[in-house]
């Protein structure tokens, strides 16, 4: 089983340059997750999808916007990188949202420099 | 937002020994969650506990939501328990919010 699956793990960006984040589950979860985690910080949620059709914003979701694409896939997206969102990103699913006793499910991270 | 607190923040430990992890939350929940963030930085679900308590092999947590606070036992500790503990709390929708974390380092 993959699980969740994101790519690409490693990134290096420019300061403008625009870049898509890509994250897919095999496990017909629901509800998927973008956080970022800054050094010696706990994650952070940037967005959310409950569910196929409907994105929400989480606590940082300035600089950022999301596509969940389909069941399977939810991208994110920086349209214009700037160096305060060096970070390494993590995407995550879940069958059902916080309410339900469902555990949320983590990618293996992406680590993005931003020059 | 709701504040996670977690405490200690870092921990060293000789191996076999036992240790509990503790995390405070300011608000009432409707779902915690613990994780442990290995050295490579992967993410692995430990417990999904709102409440009560529950064991899996040398780990287990304990959540006393009327007090806001939940606490993470690991006996005879291993080297590879080594990273760092998150605990994350929901409190409605689908956020959830995430404690800075405990890292704990197991020494041979």
């Amino acid at each position: 089983n993959a699980g969740v699956t994101q790519t690409p793990k490693f990134q290096v960006l420019k300061t403008g340059q625009s870049m898509t984040l890509q994250c897919a589950q095999d496990m017909n979860h629901n509800s998927m997750y973008w956080y970022r985690q800054d050094p010696g910080m706990g994650l952070r949620l940037i967005y959310y999808s409950a569910s196929e059709g409907t994105t929400d914003k989480g606590e940082v979701p300035n600089g950022y916007n999301v596509s969940r694409l389909n069941k399977r896939e939810f991208s994110l997206r920086l349209e214009s990188a700037a160096p305060s969102q060096t970070s390494v990103y993590f995407c995550a699913s879940s069958e059902v949202g916080g309410f339900g006793n469902q555990p949320q499910h983590f990618g293996d991270g992406t680590r993005l420099s931003i020059l | 937002g709701i504040q996670v607190e977690q405490s200690p923040p870092d921990l060293i430990l000789q191996e076999g020994a036992n240790s509990t992890l503790r995390c405070n939350f300011s608000d009432s929940v409707n779902n915690l969650q613990w994780f442990h963030q290995n050295p490579w930085g992967q993410l692995i679900n430990l417990f999904y506990i709102p409440s009560g308590t529950k064991q899996n092999g040398r780990l287990s947590a304990t959540t006393v939501a009327t007090e806001r606070y939940s606490l993470l036992y690991i006996s005879s500790s291993q080297t590879t328990d080594s990273g760092v503990y998150f605990c994350a709390v929901v409190r409605t929708g689908n956020q959830f919010y995430f404690g800075t974390g405990t890292s704990l380092t197991v020494i041979p």
